[in-house]
């Protein structure tokens, strides 16, 4: 079944730089990337996407490996406010996203 | 101020009956979506519709019905069928193959 695929927790410290992965095995060649970020009782939030070039925003940065089965979300320099559930869901077709289990980061100050 | 708005914020079901949660959006987006998140888990598609007066089931669609007869609401009712509602229920919408906004979600949990 096609899904994503997160470690459970990542934890680092304030100002430092953050490398989140994932591994969308099962992609296809027309699927978005996309990253979102939740905090407990709210609705996910979006942080970034993109299909096969690395992007940038103010928010983060997203490398996508050129067989696009795995990519990586860069926070640059972390704050205690980027301390969240991070998911990578990747578009199946109609805008449909398909959600993982997400990685819950913790950042130490 | 353009978003998305879910109502109410908690909700208590009793045996058998039926609920309606409310996904009210103001940002003129033709797609709206239902997805319901378990505790510790990533969200599910619970329906969705790209379009007035249509919509589609998505994974998880079995005691939940849906209707979109305006282009800003698209409410989610939880049957009598659905043995197990107790979830956190979030509502996104999204335009033309962009970015899915999403709601601050609903918390139904049965009495």
């Amino acid at each position: 079944d096609a899904k994503t695929t997160q470690p459970n927790s990542m934890e680092s410290n304030e100002e430092e730089p953050v490398h989140l992965p994932c591994n969308h095995s099962t992609i296809s060649g027309t699927d978005y990337i996309h990253w979102y970020r939740q905090l407990p009782s709210q609705g996910p939030e979006y942080v970034i996407h993109g299909l096969t070039s690395n992007v940038n925003n103010r928010m983060a940065s997203l490398a996508i490996a050129e067989d696009r089965k795995s990519s990586t979300l860069i926070l640059h320099r972390a704050t205690l406010r980027d301390a969240a559930v991070y998911y990578c869901p990747y578009e199946r077709g109609a805008q449909k996203l398909v959600f993982g289990q997400g990685t819950r980061l913790t950042i130490n100050p | 101020d353009g978003g998305i708005t879910q109502s109410p914020k908690y909700l208590f079901r009793k045996e058998g009956q039926n609920v309606t949660l409310s996904c009210e959006q103001n940002l003129n987006h033709d797609a709206m979506y239902w997805y319901r998140q378990d505790p510790g888990q990533g969200l599910r598609l619970i329906y969705y519709s790209q379009i007035v007066n249509d919509f589609q089931k998505g994974d998880i669609a079995e005691g939940y019905s849906v209707s979109r007869e305006k282009k800003e609401s698209f409410p989610l009712t939880v049957t009598s069928a659905q043995k197990n509602p107790t979830a956190f229920y979030l509502c996104a919408s999204a335009e033309g193959g962009e970015t899915q906004y999403f709601g601050p979600g609903t918390r139904l949990l049965v009495l």
